[in-house]
């Protein structure tokens, strides 16, 4: 079956224990992209990349990291996670960029930081 | 500056209504995309529609409905005799075309829609 995973999709931790959220497509999707949503500011974008070893900044990159050292695998990153991190994320895929098919979502990983 | 406004926050029908849900975007490109996504309660998001600036068909599948009006920079969604299970967030959503455009997706804040049996 066509989909991303992510993992987990539930997360507790305290603030500055780094934390790797994973996301896997298996779909041979060349654009991934990582998402936060929260109440009232609706999905912002984090990071993307556009291939292996290419990525580069959203709207919020601050305070994540994110690497695409294969192209099915795009983790994201919390060096020192904050209570503002707490959030709900999704990672995405694409044919392209420009979402040729549509995006395809993970089942979203809600994180909460203490 | 690109720009998707959904200007319903909520709306509350009761099945078998018809309901639209509206979208208003701006973008000063003449290449773009537009998506709808439903969000049910259990979270995920759920890909409906992708279409082009250069295709403004209407289209129909099933219940659902797309209106692409550029003259009104408008992309309405109507589902017609409502169920239950339609109830969710509906996101609209826009990017841009182009090789050297920037690569993200600009959603609108959602609209929350109920079906009331």
């Amino acid at each position: 079956e066509a989909q991303v995973t992510q993992n987990p999709r539930y997360l507790i931790t305290v603030t500055g224990k780094k934390l790797t959220v994973t996301c896997s497509q298996n779909m041979n999707h060349e654009y991934m992209s990582w998402y936060r949503q929260d109440p009232g500011l609706g999905l912002r974008q984090i990071y993307y990349s556009m291939n292996v070893e290419v990525t580069d900044k959203g709207d919020v990159p601050e305070g994540y990291k994110v690497s695409r050292k294969e192209k099915r695998n795009f983790p994201l990153i919390l060096e020192s996670p904050s209570p503002n991190q707490t959030s709900l994320y999704f990672c995405a895929s694409s044919l392209s960029r420009l979402g040729v098919g549509g995006y395809t979502f993970g089942s979203g990983t809600r994180l909460t930081v203490v | 500056a690109q720009k998707v406004t959904q200007a319903q926050t909520e709306i509350s029908v009761v099945e078998k209504e018809d309901v639209t849900l509206d979208c208003v975007y701006e973008t000063r490109d003449t290449t773009y995309y537009l998506f709808w996504y439903k969000q049910p309660p259990s979270g995920e998001l759920v890909f409906l529609i992708r279409r082009n600036s250069f295709d403004e068909q209407n289209e129909i599948s099933g219940r659902y409905s797309w209106n692409f009006q550029k003259s009104t920079s408008s992309f309405n969604f109507t589902i017609t005799a409502s169920q239950v299970v339609d109830s969710a967030v509906y996101f609209c959503a826009l990017t841009r075309g182009g090789y050297s455009s920037a690569s993200k997706i600009i959603f609108g804040s959602g609209t929350r829609l109920s079906i009331r049996p």
